[in-house]
């Protein structure tokens, strides 16, 4: 069983400018949520995609994009890049709308560093 | 908002004593806590949970207590070992809600 996988480990951006972060959700989950970490915090919730469709969202304003595919892969986009969007990205999968005690377990993968400029 | 709240950002305890990390909470629709590790390189990984119906729950080495009246938590880890050195964090969901929220962390330093 594979587990979460994120792409890039890292990468560097300048102010201005846009990125996309990639999830691969562990092998039969249906429901990815993404957060961000900033130094020193924990992390903070972006947005859930259920099944291709967005399912909530945090407090983030809408340069903060999301799309789930048919496999349930997903990625996360940022637009006009700010030097305060630099950050640990979490993506997490779970079988199910994780959520209270649905005991829908959310598997976290290994984050994305990314470094605005 | 701070809904979630760890005061302490590090603890160091000596091994085979009793790590105690602790989390208090100011949203009363909190109704399921969880407590999950970090290890650098890596994303967190969960540890134990506990619904609000429930004051304690245990696993191994670990258990967890909800006191509701107080919005606390608390984790044990006893007894402590070097392997248990990571950031701790706490987290919280709400009733209806698909939003976890998070403390920002307490960093356990086991020492040999």
């Amino acid at each position: 069983e594979t587990g979460v996988t994120q792409s890039p480990t890292h990468l560097i951006k300048t102010r201005g400018q846009q990125v996309t972060l990639r999830c691969s959700s562990q092998s039969g989950h249906n429901t990815v949520s993404w957060y961000q970490q900033a130094l020193g915090q924990g992390p903070q919730f972006i947005f859930q995609y259920y099944r291709e469709e967005e399912n909530g969202r945090g407090n983030f304003p809408p340069r903060f994009s999301g799309l789930q595919f048919p496999n349930y892969s997903s990625e996360l986009n940022v637009n006009a890049l700010e030097l305060d969007d630099s950050a640990l990205y979490l993506c997490a999968s779970s079988s199910g709308l994780a959520g209270g005690s649905s005991g829908n377990e959310q598997f976290f993968g290994p984050g994305t560093r990314l470094t605005v400029l | 908002d701070q809904q979630v709240k760890q005061n302490s950002p590090s603890l160091s305890v000596q091994e085979g004593r009793i790590s105690i990390l602790n989390c208090d909470y100011t949203n009363s629709m909190f109704d399921y806590f969880l407590w999950y590790k970090k290890y650098p390189a890596e994303g967190p990984t969960f540890l134990i949970s506990i619904s609000s119906i429930k004051d304690k729950n245990e696993d191994g080495r670990f258990t967890v207590f909800l006191n509701k009246s107080a919005k606390h938590l608390s984790l044990h880890i006893v007894p402590s070992q070097p392997g248990d050195s990571a950031v701790y964090f706490c987290a919280a969901w709400g009733h209806n809600n698909n939003d976890m929220r998070f403390g920002a962390g307490t960093r356990l330093t086991v020492k040999p």
